[in-house]
């Protein structure tokens, strides 16, 4: 069973910088997974941030990017904002079988 | 404008079948690239993948809920229905329906309000 691992929580200062990663347990992270990220606020439905690794949606803040990092996907949050506190997942495709979300990343601004 | 919204059974019993159906607007699941996935979210849990059914009639499911699993779309009224058998307590959940462009390789940029389901006798 194909597992994608993000960290459980990470904290970050206001106007901070603060890098989110997203694995899996197949092995590196290549665009060929089309990572796509997504933040939940609670009570909320999740809302897209980032497809195909690095391209942002039209409502997506400019402090928010995608890339690959390490082996791994990454969401980078640069001048973090008290409204960025959150929940972030990311979806990884495995192609020609199915997507898996990773188990979420807390994210604290404090 | 995009919009999906999840409707069924609130409340099923352990053992049945549960029937839920997205309605949505603002796009066609005839158009090339399109695709509709249903997504869950136990309460306090994280966001897990179920099943997505493409344009051309091309479905992905779970392989681990595979054997309990049904997309099916209707074009004609903008539905996507998802069935899930032998429901289990650790099945209540929120389950979302949400778009995808399989074109640009965007999962999942429109999503429904959710509907939660509680599975209990």
């Amino acid at each position: 069973q194909t597992v994608v691992t993000q960290e459980p929580s990470l904290t970050v200062s206001p106007g901070g910088t603060v890098t989110l990663t997203c694995a899996s347990s197949t092995g590196a992270v290549t665009s060929g997974y089309y990572p796509n990220w997504f933040q939940q606020k609670p009570g909320q439905a999740p809302r897209a941030l980032i497809y195909s690794t690095s391209n942002k949606h039209s409502w997506t803040p400019a402090r928010f990017s995608g890339s690959l990092l390490g082996g791994k996907a990454a969401l980078t949050l640069s001048g973090v904002q008290p409204e960025d506190e959150a929940e972030y997942y990311c979806l990884l495709y495995y192609t020609g079988t199915q997507g898996v979300f990773g188990g979420g990343t807390k994210l604290t601004v404090l | 404008q995009i919009t999906l919204k999840e409707s069924g059974p609130t409340l099923v019993k352990p053992t049945q079948t549960l029937t839920l159906t997205c309605t949505f607007s603002g796009f066609s699941l005839s158009t090339s690239g399109v695709g509709v996935g249903w997504i869950r979210q136990p309460p306090g849990k994280a966001l897990e993948w179920l099943a997505l059914v493409y344009w051309d009639g091309d479905k992905r499911y779970s392989p681990s809920l595979k054997s309990r699993l049904t997309i099916t779309k209707d074009t004609s009224k903008n539905q996507v229905v998802l069935t899930m058998t032998n429901m289990d307590p650790v099945d209540t959940a929120t389950y979302y329906c949400a778009h995808v462009n399989w074109d640009l390789r965007i999962f999942f940029n429109y999503w429904g309000q959710g509907t939660l389901v509680t599975v209990s006798s």
